[in-house]
């Protein structure tokens, strides 16, 4: 599975939409790119994936480049409980484990 | 409510005296999995059922067993816990079939204390 680099953390003002990069450069034709997050030691909650072209749920927006080699997760409209630590995970398809690996990810603080 | 239970939430024990850590799924869920999460160490996984008793090894499944009698249960048993298994335990569970999409749905997690 392709490794995925993203910033330790991020800020961000309520109500602000809330941009988080993730670089996978050596992500292959067949992946996925997911977002999962994890409110403070919480079960990791389902965000969002894509495969090629961007997306969006009731949760957040999914951009993929061109190349696919990075994607950007959008909150549009930040509020205080969506402080968490994002991860963007990208796997093939999967093996009959269905493991998740979760990196270090990017902890967002969204500020009053 | 579409959701992932576990039970206890918390458990302080001690070596040696085994334990049962509940999780139950109401999605009608094929697939069901353990995870623990350690510090630095990220979720790891543990064992993993693709239906009915049907069961695999994950990554550190040593002194852990799991069963899979029943589609919405999937407990996770320490016969004899050590303190190397103080840890946040997660239960998590998906559609089957080997078709994407992949999303987990994760249970609240079990936080472990073994003395």
């Amino acid at each position: 599975d392709a490794k995925t680099t993203q910033p330790p953390s991020m800020d961000c003002a309520e109500g602000r939409a809330a941009n988080l990069p993730c670089n996978h450069s050596t992500i292959s034709g067949n992946e996925y790119v997911y977002w999962y997050r994890q409110i403070h030691s919480q079960g990791p909650q389902y965000i969002i994936h894509g495969l090629k072209n961007n997306e969006t749920n009731e949760m957040a927006s999914l951009i993929i480049t061109e190349d696919r080699k990075s994607s950007t997760l959008i909150l549009p409209h930040a509020t205080l409980r969506d402080t968490a630590v994002y991860y963007c995970i990208v796997r093939v398809a999967m093996d009959s484990s269905y493991k998740l690996i979760f990196g270090s990810g990017t902890r967002l603080l969204v500020r009053p | 409510e579409a959701q992932v239970t576990q039970n206890p939430r918390y458990l302080i024990t001690v070596t040696g005296k085994k334990l049962t850590v509940t999780c139950s799924q109401n999605m009608n869920h094929e697939y069901m999995s353990w995870y623990r999460q350690d510090p630095g160490l990220g979720l790891r996984q543990i064992y993993y059922s693709m239906n009915v008793e049907v069961t695999d090894k994950g990554d550190v499944p040593e002194g852990y067993k799991v069963s899979r009698k029943e589609k919405r249960n999937f407990p996770l048993i320490l016969e004899s816990p050590s303190p190397n298994q103080t840890s946040l335990y997660f239960c998590a569970s998906k559609k089957g079939g080997t078709r994407p999409p992949y999303e987990q749905y994760f249970g609240p997690g079990t936080r472990l204390t073994v003395t």
